[in-house]
């Protein structure tokens, strides 16, 4: 969806560098989320945000850390990359106000490469 | 523990054929269940969305059902098309249970001409 875009698109980092992606949504939802994807494994949430002042841990938020800038911009930080982190990560937004379902929209993906 | 399990894990099929694929979950309270599409090196896409209530939902010619009593879905696609190769991922959502979709791993589906 190209309301949501993501950067870098693809990374190649080495162990223990700082990487940060950010994510950017022109959707005006308030609500934004971090998942990792590995090959075999279902999509996993990383940390979620449903305004500029909350921050959630989802499932696997160890080694990550993340910043609402604004509504619009959700970053994601490794602050020590490791191998194991190696992933596809997707960048999602939503907004029960106009889906009472709360769909989420999903950017391209950063592809995350540590060596 | 709560769970998505799909099937099968890939598929392979000819232009023109249909296809259903099944989902089966453990969640609970249950809340709604989605059918994404994800192209390789794209991000999942929305086709349908499915409450308690709901039994069958179309899109197109993607349609889904849900049988919330024995836990299951099944996503049915009609006269495939070469565009339809992608991953199908089952996402249910708990009830009360902001921000956390319990996803399955999807299967890999792939229309040959």
């Amino acid at each position: 969806d190209a309301d949501v875009t993501q950067t870098p698109r693809n990374r190649i980092t080495k162990t223990g560098k700082r990487i940060m992606l950010e994510c950017s949504q022109t959707k005006g939802h308030d609500r934004m989320y971090w998942y990792r994807q590995d090959p075999g494994l279902g999509l996993r949430l990383i940390y979620y945000s449903f305004d500029v002042k909350d921050i959630n841990k989802g499932e696997i938020s160890d080694g990550y850390s993340v910043s609402r800038q604004a509504q619009a911009k959700f970053s994601l930080s490794l602050e020590s990359a490791i191998p194991n982190q190696t992933a596809l990560y997707f960048c999602a937004t939503s907004d029960p106000r106009s889906s009472p379902t709360d769909t989420q929209y999903f950017g391209p993906g950063t592809r995350l490469t540590v060596l | 523990k709560n769970q998505v399990e799909q099937s099968p894990q890939s598929l392979i099929i000819l232009e023109g054929k249909n296809c259903t694929l099944q989902c089966n979950y453990t969640v609970s309270p249950f809340s709604n269940l989605r059918w994404y599409k994800q192209d390789t090196g794209r991000g999942p896409v929305s086709l349908t969305i499915m409450t308690f209530s709901e039994n069958t939902k179309s899109n197109g010619r993607y349609t889904a059902t849900l049988d919330a009593d024995t836990k299951q879905s099944s996503l049915h696609i009609t006269a495939s098309q070469l565009s339809d190769s992608a991953s199908y991922i089952c996402v249910v959502s708990c009830e009360g249970s902001q921000g956390n979709l319990i996803f399955g791993k999807g299967t890999k589906l792939s229309v040959k001409p």
